[in-house]
């Protein structure tokens, strides 16, 4: 069974701009979670998705948005990028996504100049 | 709000040794607990996890202890090889479902 798939791996962009990161969970999965990963502030979370919904979501600015789509991929998009956002974005995907292990990508390193 | 720390950011142990990593949480309502492994450049990579109705579990090579009077978790991890050179983090979560994670905990292992 493949693992979790998170497109691209790499991503430079610049202040201002916007950017959309992929995640294609484990098949059969239906839950998936985003996580920021920080030197500083290690892995917080961002948003969980359930069947198409938002089902929990963490404490950052409405700059931070997501989407699940039907076959339970997801995108996080983040607009108006600052200095800040710079950090390795995680995917992962659980069966229900309620206290279970869940099970990450590679992740996604993004750099903001 | 919820937070779960690690008493130690860095652990040195020699190859062959047992290694403790050490955790604290701070919400009493959270009943399961787990920890990752994460390489350079890799993802967190599933350990164990333990519920609140257990004290104990083990796995291959590790075992996971849970305190909840004290709200402590730590993880065992017994003839520490170079492979297990890592950041460990432990999580928790609660009635939300969602895992809180800690800040992390590098492994160095030592020839």
């Amino acid at each position: 069974k493949a693992g979790v798939t998170q497109t691209p791996r790499y991503l430079i962009k610049t202040r201002g701009q916007q950017v959309t990161l992929s995640c294609s969970p484990i098949s059969g999965h239906r839950s998936v979670s985003w996580y920021q990963q920080t030197p500083g502030q290690g892995l917080q979370f961002l948003f969980e998705y359930f069947s198409e919904t938002q089902r929990n979501k963490g404490n950052f600015p409405g700059r931070f948005s997501g989407r699940q789509f039907s076959n339970s991929r997801s995108e996080m998009n983040v607009s108006t990028l600052e200095l800040g956002d710079s950090a390795l974005y995680l995917c992962a995907s659980s069966l229900t996504g309620m206290n279970e292990k869940l099970f990450f990508g590679s992740g996604t390193q993004l750099s903001v100049l | 709000g919820e937070s779960v720390g690690l008493h130690l950011p860095t652990l040195s142990v020699q190859e062959g040794d047992n290694s403790i990593i050490n955790c604290a949480y701070s919400n009493s309502a959270s009943d399961y607990f787990i920890w990752y492994k994460q390489e350079s450049g890799k993802g967190p990579q599933f350990i164990i996890d333990i519920r609140s109705n257990m004290d104990k579990r083990q796995g291959q090579r590790v075992t996971v202890l849970l305190n909840k009077t004290v709200k402590h978790l730590s993880l065992q991890i017994a003839a520490t090889q170079p492979g297990d050179s890592a950041v460990y983090f432990c999580a928790e979560s609660g009635n939300t479902g969602k895992l809180i994670f800690g800040q992390g905990t590098t492994l160095q292992v030592k020839p």
